[in-house]
């Protein structure tokens, strides 16, 4: 049964570009959350998706933007990087349900900046 | 807005002795409380968790703690081993059937000395 599964693993992008994260939710699971981690740092949440729609949002600029596909696999996008977005992002899937649910994570995406 | 604050930032134990993680919530309305533990190029992984409506959890060696009108909640390891040593993660999240939102602390660095 895999996990969640994301790609690239790293990734080097130069200030004022765009990129574009991936994610594959653990089997079953429907609903995928996306945090940026600093070194040293808690994850921060950024997002969430279920049945193709942001539901939650942190305090995160337009820059992050999302999307989340019928087979509940989701991408992250941020456009015009900046410096301050070198991080580790980390994706998260879980079932939706009356309350908060059990959050697996993948082994998430290194971005560098330069 | 939404903020968990967690300490120790670091804890040294010894091989055997207890590990004690404190965390403290501002959103009244969380209604479920994850610990996470994430190793060095890893993500994050579930190690329990515990909802509003419980007081105390346990799991073999680890226990938590959810006092809720002091919005604070604990992690327990008793018998520390040296694979316990890693990185904690208390969060709070809140949220329902229109998604939910999960605020992590700025984590534990817990070493385990044989």
């Amino acid at each position: 049964d895999a996990g969640v599964t994301q790609s690239p693993t790293h990734l080097i992008k130069t200030r004022g570009q765009q990129v574009t994260l991936r994610c594959s939710p653990k089997s079953g699971h429907d609903t995928v959350s996306w945090y940026q981690q600093a070194l040293g740092q808690g994850p921060q949440f950024i997002f969430q998706y279920y049945e193709e729609e942001e539901r939650q949002r942190g305090n995160f600029p337009d820059r992050f933007s999302g999307h989340q596909f019928p087979n509940y696999s989701s991408e992250l996008n941020v456009n015009a990087l900046l410096l301050g977005d070198s991080a580790l992002y980390l994706c998260a899937s879980s079932f939706q349900g009356v309350t908060p649910q059990p959050q697996h994570f993948g082994d998430g995406t290194r971005l560098s900046i330069l | 807005g939404e903020n968990v604050e967690q300490h120790p930032s670091t804890l040294s134990v010894q091989e055997g002795d207890s590990a004690v993680i404190k965390c403290t919530y501002s959103d009244s309305a969380s209604n479920y409380f994850p610990w996470y533990k994430q190793e060095l190029g890893k993500g994050p992984q579930l190690i329990i968790d515990i909802r509003s409506n419980v007081g105390e959890k346990k799991d073999q060696r680890i226990a938590v703690t959810l006092n809720k009108t002091a919005k604070h909640f604990s992690l327990h390891i008793t018998e520390t081993q040296p694979e316990d040593s890693a990185v904690y993660f208390c969060a709070a999240s809140v949220g329902g059937t229109g998604g939910f939102k999960t605020i992590f602390g700025a984590g534990t660095r817990l070493f385990v000395k044989a």
